[in-house]
């Protein structure tokens, strides 16, 4: 059973571009959750989806930043026209059920933003 | 004031000490989640409470949910327990985190 699996792991933007972040869930996990890690700071919750959903998107910044869970696919996060601030780690997680229930990580992509 | 404020933010110990981290938050919670953070980046959930205490190997957690305080202890410390230790607590559906923990365990 293979574990969360985000990809890329290393992502290179020019200012401008579009960066678009992968996360495929375990298997039977329906809830995804991602979180932004700015350098030298703590984890941020973003945005919280399931199946087709987003439950909880009061993380997201308003503009430039989008996230999609399709019925079929991994989770797509968006960040449209790239700025240096977006520079960051973003892990995804994974759970079966509601968020009080353990959550596996997948590795993380590091986005940087030249 | 973060929500959930961990001490210390760096500790360095010698191999076979006994570890203590510590983590206060400051709102109701469901549950509370102590995470690893290898040098590497990767995540690692270790536990998930939301009373009492739990172990795992050389690790235990415990909670008080009246003082709102939890730690999470290490018992025969040993290089390879060094990683960033990070306290989540569950809030309507999504995590709020300190800003974790730096441990590195000298041989």
């Amino acid at each position: 059973n293979a574990g969360v699996m985000q990809n890329p792991r290393h992502l290179v933007r020019r200012r401008g571009q579009e960066a678009r972040l992968r996360c495929s869930p375990m298997k039977g996990h329906s809830h995804v959750y991602w979180y932004r890690q700015l350098p030298e700071e703590g984890l941020k919750f973003m945005v919280y989806l399931q199946k087709e959903n987003i439950i909880d998107e009061s993380g997201m910044p308003k503009e430039r930043f989008s996230a999609e869970f399709p019925k079929e696919g991994p989770s797509i996060l968006r960040i449209q026209q790239v700025v240096r601030g977006d520079s960051a780690a973003y892990f995804c997680a994974s759970s079966p059920g509601a968020a009080n229930e353990k959550l596996f990580f997948g590795s993380g992509t590091q986005l940087s933003v030249l | 004031k973060n929500e959930v404020e961990q001490s210390p933010q760096n500790l360095t110990a010698q191999e076979g000490e006994f570890i203590t981290i510590n983590c206060s938050y400051s709102v109701g919670i469901s549950a509370l989640h102590w995470l690893q953070q290898h040098p590497g980046g990767g995540i690692v959930s270790l536990f998930m409470l939301s009373s009492g205490k739990k172990k795992h190997g050389r690790l235990i957690a415990t909670i008080n949910i009246q003082e709102k305080h939890s730690s999470l202890h290490i018992t025969a410390s040993h290089p390879r327990d060094s990683a960033v230790y990070i306290c989540a607590v569950s809030r309507a559906q999504k995590l709020v985190f300190g800003q974790g923990t730096r441990l590195t365990i000298n041989p």
